[in-house]
C-alpha cells in the first residue's frame, strides 16, 4: 500500500519568516495530496490540496508544490504568524478524492515572536 | 461545507468492554471514514463506512474488533470491542463533502 514520509518532524520559525514541509509517497499512481491543519483538540482541516495533473498551487500565504517523478510534494508558507502554530500534516490518495487518505507522520511548527 | 459532530468527545473506559462513538453529518455523504489517531501520531484509516453495505476495513482491522453501523446517509457508529489499553487513542470521523474530506473532532478514548 501507499507509504507517506513527512519532515521535519518539529520546526521552530519566528514570525514573518518562511516554512517549508516536505512529503514523500511511495505509490506513483496517487494523484491526490492534500495538506492538513490540526489545533488542539481539534479535527484536521484541509488548508490547501495539489492533483497529479498540476505541478504548484497557491493560495496567499500558502502554496503546495508536486514532483511526480520524484514522487514528493511540499508544503510553504511565508510570513508565518503565530496563529500558524499547529501539526501539519500530508496526506495522499489513489482515488483521486480525498477518500482513503495515507497520512504523514505529521510536523509540529512553532511560530515564534 | 460538513459540519460533523462526534460523541461523546472523550471517554475512560474500563478493559474487557466496548465503546461505540456516534458520528453525524449536517448533509447527505456517500461515504464516511473512520480514522484512528494515537497519542503525538499520524492518522490511520481503519474502515470506510457504505450506507446500504458492509464497512471496507483497512489491512490490520476487523470487523469483530471495530463493527460500524451506516444506516443512512448522516450517520454512522464505530463500536472498540473488548477494549485494551493499546486502544486508547483518537478516533475520528470523516466524510467527502464535494471532493474535500471534513473530519470531526475527534473521541479521546482511554482505556484503563
Amino acid at each position: 500500500g501507499e507509504n507517506v514520509e513527512q519532515h521535519p518532524s518539529t520546526l521552530s520559525v519566528q514570525e514573518g519568516d518562511s516554512a517549508v514541509i516536505k512529503c514523500t509517497y511511495s505509490d506513483s499512481a496517487s494523484n491526490y495530496f492534500p495538506w492538513y491543519k490540526q489545533e488542539l483538540g481539534k479535527g484536521p482541516q484541509l488548508i490547501i490540496d495539489i492533483r497529479s495533473n498540476v505541478g504548484e498551487k497557491k493560495d496567499q500565504r500558502i502554496a503546495v508544490t508536486l514532483n511526480k517523478t520524484a514522487k514528493h510534494f511540499s508544503l510553504h508558507i511565508t510570513e508565518t504568524q503565530p496563529e500558524d502554530s499547529a501539526v501539519y500534516f500530508c496526506a495522499a490518495s489513489l482515488e483521486g478524492t480525498a477518500s482513503k487518505l495515507t497520512f504523514g507522520t505529521g510536523t509540529r511548527l512553532q511560530v515564534t515572536l | 461545507s460538513a459540519v460533523i459532530s462526534q460523541k461523546p468527545s472523550r471517554d475512560i473506559c474500563q478493559r474487557g468492554t466496548s465503546l461505540t462513538i456516534q458520528c453525524q453529518v449536517d448533509s447527505q455523504v456517500t461515504m464516511m471514514f473512520w480514522y484512528r489517531q494515537q497519542p503525538g501520531q499520524s492518522l490511520t484509516l481503519i474502515a470506510t463506512a457504505n450506507q446500504g453495505s458492509e464497512a471496507t476495513y483497512e489491512s490490520g482491522f476487523v470487523i469483530d474488533k471495530f463493527p460500524i453501523s451506516r444506516p443512512n446517509l448522516t450517520f454512522s457508529t464505530l463500536t472498540v470491542s473488548n477494549m485494551s489499553p493499546e486502544d486508547s487513542s483518537i478516533y475520528l470521523c470523516s466524510v467527502v463533502y464535494r471532493t474535500e474530506a471534513f473530519f470531526g473532532q475527534g473521541t479521546r478514548l482511554t482505556v484503563v
